[in-house]
Order: C-alpha cells, then sequence, then structure tokens
C-alpha cells in the first residue's frame, strides 16, 4: 500500500506572498492532519480534516487554512508569507490515533 | 492540557551498548503515547504505541517503552545500539477525545560512537 505523499518536497518563495502545499493519504484514511516543525519550535499541529471537515485545530494565525477534498486529499494554505513561515510541514494521515506521516514539504521563505 | 518533556536533547551511546531516551507526560486523563523516529530529510516513523492494557509495549528495530503511570514515564530503550538507530526521537501524547491532534516532545537527538 502507498504511503503518504506529499508535493512539492522542496519549496521557495518570497516574503508576502502565498504558498499552497499538497497531501495525498493513504488509500482508505479519511484523516488527514498537518504539522509545521521548526528548529525553534519544534513539531506543531495545525489542523485536522476528517471527511472533508475540519475537527481540530492548532494554535496558529488565520493565514493557515487547509481543505480537504472528497477523495481524502488535502492542501493547507500560507498567505502573506512571513520569514518565520519556513519549516518542514508533514502531513499525516491516519486511523484514530494512529497516524502515519508522509516525507513532507520544506518551505523557505526569502 | 497535555504536554510531554524528553529529557536530553542529545544522548550518545557506544555501538552495542544500552539506549535510554526519557520521556515524561503530563495529562489530565489516560494518555495515548508513542515514540517516533525521524531520520534526516525524512517524515515520522512509528516506533511504537501505549494505548491501553500491557504497559510494557515492545516496537520496530528492537525497541521497547514501560508506561508508568506513577512516575507519568514512558522511556524508550534498546539493549544493544546499531549504527542505524542514529536520529531524532520524538516522544508524544494524545487523548482519545482528539486523537489526531498529538502533542510531541522537543526531541532527542540519538548519536551512536563506533
Amino acid at each position: 500500500k502507498a504511503g503518504v505523499t506529499q508535493t512539492p518536497r522542496y519549496l521557495i518563495k518570497t516574503r508576502g506572498q502565498q504558498v499552497t502545499l499538497s497531501c495525498s493519504p493513504i488509500s482508505g484514511h479519511r484523516s488527514v492532519s498537518w504539522y509545521q516543525q521548526t528548529p525553534g519550535q519544534g513539531l506543531q499541529f495545525l489542523f485536522e480534516y476528517f471527511s472533508e471537515t475540519q475537527r481540530n485545530k492548532g494554535n496558529f494565525p488565520g493565514r493557515f487554512s487547509g481543505r480537504q477534498f472528497s477523495n481524502s486529499r488535502s492542501e493547507m494554505n500560507v498567505s502573506t508569507l512571513e520569514l518565520g513561515d519556513s519549516a518542514l510541514y508533514l502531513c499525516a494521515s491516519g486511523l484514530d490515533y494512529e497516524q502515519y506521516f508522509g516525507p513532507g514539504t520544506r518551505l523557505t521563505v526569502t | 492540557a497535555q504536554s510531554v518533556t524528553q529529557l536530553g536533547s542529545h544522548v550518545s551511546v557506544s555501538e552495542g551498548a544500552l539506549v535510554l531516551l526519557r520521556c515524561n507526560y503530563s495529562s489530565s486523563v489516560p494518555p495515548y503515547l508513542f515514540w517516533y523516529v525521524q531520520y534526516p530529510n525524512q517524515g515520522l516513523q512509528l516506533l511504537l504505541k501505549y494505548t491501553t492494557g500491557a504497559t510494557l509495549v515492545k516496537g520496530i528495530n528492537g525497541f521497547e517503552a514501560e508506561f508508568k503511570k506513577s512516575e507519568t514515564s514512558f522511556h524508550l530503550t534498546k539493549p544493544s545500539a546499531h549504527m542505524s538507530d542514529a536520529a531524532e526521537y520524538f516522544c508524544a501524547v494524545t487523548l482519545y477525545s482528539s486523537a489526531s491532534k498529538i502533542i510531541f516532545g522537543s526531541g532527542t537527538r540519538l548519536s551512536i560512537r563506533p
């Protein structure tokens, strides 16, 4: 069974721009969660989608948003990028508490 | 609210030696506990998990962890370290009521000396 895939793997954007990251979950998984990983803050939960509805949300500003499609694929969007948004963004799909992570998208904001 | 504390941001052991990575949690209700491993430029891989039942849980690659409620601990051990164990290890906690919202510790980087 194929794992979680994330595209693109690497991205360079300029401050003020917006970016969209994509995540395809493991077949059959209806839950998709997003995490931000930075050296300073570690791994932080962004939000979770289940059956196209946001089910949980972390403590991030409204510039961070997401959505999930009927085929369970998910996208997250960051508007008005700031230098501090540079991070590894990890997507996880799962069944209840067991989460399977993708390789991440490395976003660099210059 | 639940939280996780990993003691030691960097642990170095010799190949063949015991690996012990420490994790303490805080939770007002019985938590689910996890250990994940992250290799450079990769995502997180689940090593093992504790939900209910047996407090000693075995995971992949020879790792195991013991849930000790009285000590609020969930330390990760491996009897004999291998060079391939060098990676970053994360302890994590979640509650069944918000099972997908995982709270991670700050991570422990494990180095293996030849």
